[in-house]
């Protein structure tokens, strides 16, 4: 069945270090979109791409960076993390462009900067 | 500011009882309105979806009403299971707008007990 991963589930990492979180749909969507939920906010959306080799900044995206060499990869990167970047990270891809499109979501990776 | 706003925050039911879940929004234009619901630990999934048009649609137990003249939609869950215990998360896309025109509500947390 097609899927979308995210690895790791988990990370623990340390201020200033360099992070990247990978994502991973087998569905052969074009859009695929990052995601961050903390509590007291709903998603918040940090970067998202409408297919290869294009990307776009969302709402949350300083300090973040992604990049799409191929349908199904677009890891997020966080050059210098900061501990106002520990929260709970969705990947999500769809099919359809424009708003009516539905998202599938990843697992979440759970990652803390101290 | 286009803003979604749901309530209650959290919500506790007995297993079997009903209950209705509210979502009220200031998103404009509007397009569509989407129900998630997310299970502990995990990425929100898609309940259902209304555009303009459309002021009811269900899903199994699962009824989402949108009244787009007051902006108010409701999810009102039926005979309630256990496995209902998740956050309700309401999502309204701005007419015209890409992934950036989604605007995400905090959630409803729901906790059913036997």
């Amino acid at each position: 069945d097609a899927e979308i991963t995210q690895s790791p589930r988990h990370k623990i990492t340390e201020t200033g270090r360099q992070v990247t979180l990978a994502c991973h749909q087998t569905w052969n969507h074009n859009n695929m979109f990052w995601y961050r939920q903390d509590l007291g906010h709903g998603l918040r959306l940090i970067h998202y791409s409408y297919g290869v080799q294009d990307t776009n900044k969302g709402e949350v995206s300083d300090g973040y960076s992604v990049s799409r060499s191929n349908t199904e990869d677009l890891p997020l990167t966080l050059e210098s993390a900061a501990s106002s970047q520990t929260s709970v990270y969705f990947c999500a891809s769809s099919e359809l462009t424009g708003s009516i499109d539905t998202q599938y979501f990843g697992p979440g990776t759970r990652l803390t900067v101290l | 500011k286009n803003q979604v706003e749901q309530s209650p925050q959290s919500l506790i039911i007995l297993e079997g009882k009903n209950c209705t879940l509210q979502c009220n929004y200031t998103v404009s234009p509007f397009s569509n309105l989407r129900w998630y619901k997310q299970d502990t630990g995990r990425g929100p999934v898609s309940l259902t979806i209304m555009t303009f048009s459309e002021n009811t649609k269900s899903n199994g137990r699962y009824t989402a009403t949108l009244d787009a003249d007051t902006k108010q939609s409701s999810l009102h869950i039926t005979a309630s299971q256990l496995s209902d215990s998740a956050s309700y998360i309401c999502v309204v896309s701005e007419g015209g707008g890409g992934a950036d025109g989604l605007t995400f509500g905090k959630g409803t947390h729901l906790i059913i007990q036997p």
